[in-house]
């Protein structure tokens, strides 16, 4: 089984509307988690961290559920600017980063 | 943001030469570098971890005479993907964490590796 599971998409959703992505993880002691957005031909960026009790940046929102072992990244009100490929990682320990296969995300104008 | 420099961003070269990337922590010290390759549409690809001072750890399936990767100094980490054919044509990225305990990775901008 992977460490991290993730839906590859792609998502194509017109502007205004929200999209949620969702991503497993297999290891319960598993410390950080975070989502990243990579544009084409670009490295990855850090989107959000993902906090046990839920985090808020402007239109996104980040959800980690330790008992089930996931974590979502919710996107209200696309903007053409959204469209890029979204990662979730999980940090097992240290050094240990586990990458998802990567979200593709499309707003459709 | 701790900031990870990448040179070159692209590279075409003829098949059977080497090529060399280097990654730089500007702000920071990087006592851990990853590297990754990225094919097209595929997720990033743990290739190995270098250790400021020691050797590299390979992951399996990876070639660590093919791709050498030097960590000397606690600023700068390296990797040669040497005698190249056109099938190592990839994206390679590099990433390392600040000694803080976020758990955020800082990537490099990555180089784009053509083999003709």
């Amino acid at each position: 089984r992977k460490e991290v599971e993730q839906d590859p998409g792609p998502f194509n959703v017109p502007e205004g509307a929200t999209v949620a992505f969702n991503c497993t993880y297999s290891n319960s002691a598993s410390q950080s988690f975070f989502w990243y957005r990579q544009d084409c031909r670009k490295e990855p960026k850090l989107l959000m961290s993902v906090y046990s009790s839920g985090n808020e940046d402007g239109r996104f929102t980040a959800q980690l559920n330790r008992a089930s072992q996931y974590i979502s990244l919710l996107i209200r009100d696309s903007k053409l600017s959204d469209s890029a490929t979204y990662l979730c990682v999980v940090n097992k320990a240290g050094n240990q980063f586990y990458f998802g296969t990567g979200t593709s995300l499309t707003v459709i104008p | 943001g701790a900031v990870v420099s990448q040179h070159p961003s692209w590279v075409i070269c003829k098949s059977g030469t080497s090529v060399k990337i280097e990654c730089r922590s500007l702000d920071f010290q990087a006592t851990t570098m990853f590297w990754y390759r990225q094919f097209p549409k595929q997720s990033l690809m743990l290739m190995a971890t270098s250790n400021e001072g020691s050797k590299a750890t390979y992951e399996q399936g990876v070639e660590k005479d093919k791709f050498l990767i030097n960590h000397a100094s606690l600023t700068l980490s390296t990797l040669t993907v040497t005698s190249a054919h056109p099938e190592d044509s990839s994206f390679y990225i590099c990433s390392s964490q600040t000694g803080g305990n976020t758990g955020e990775l800082f990537f490099g901008e990555g180089s784009r590796l053509t083999v003709l």
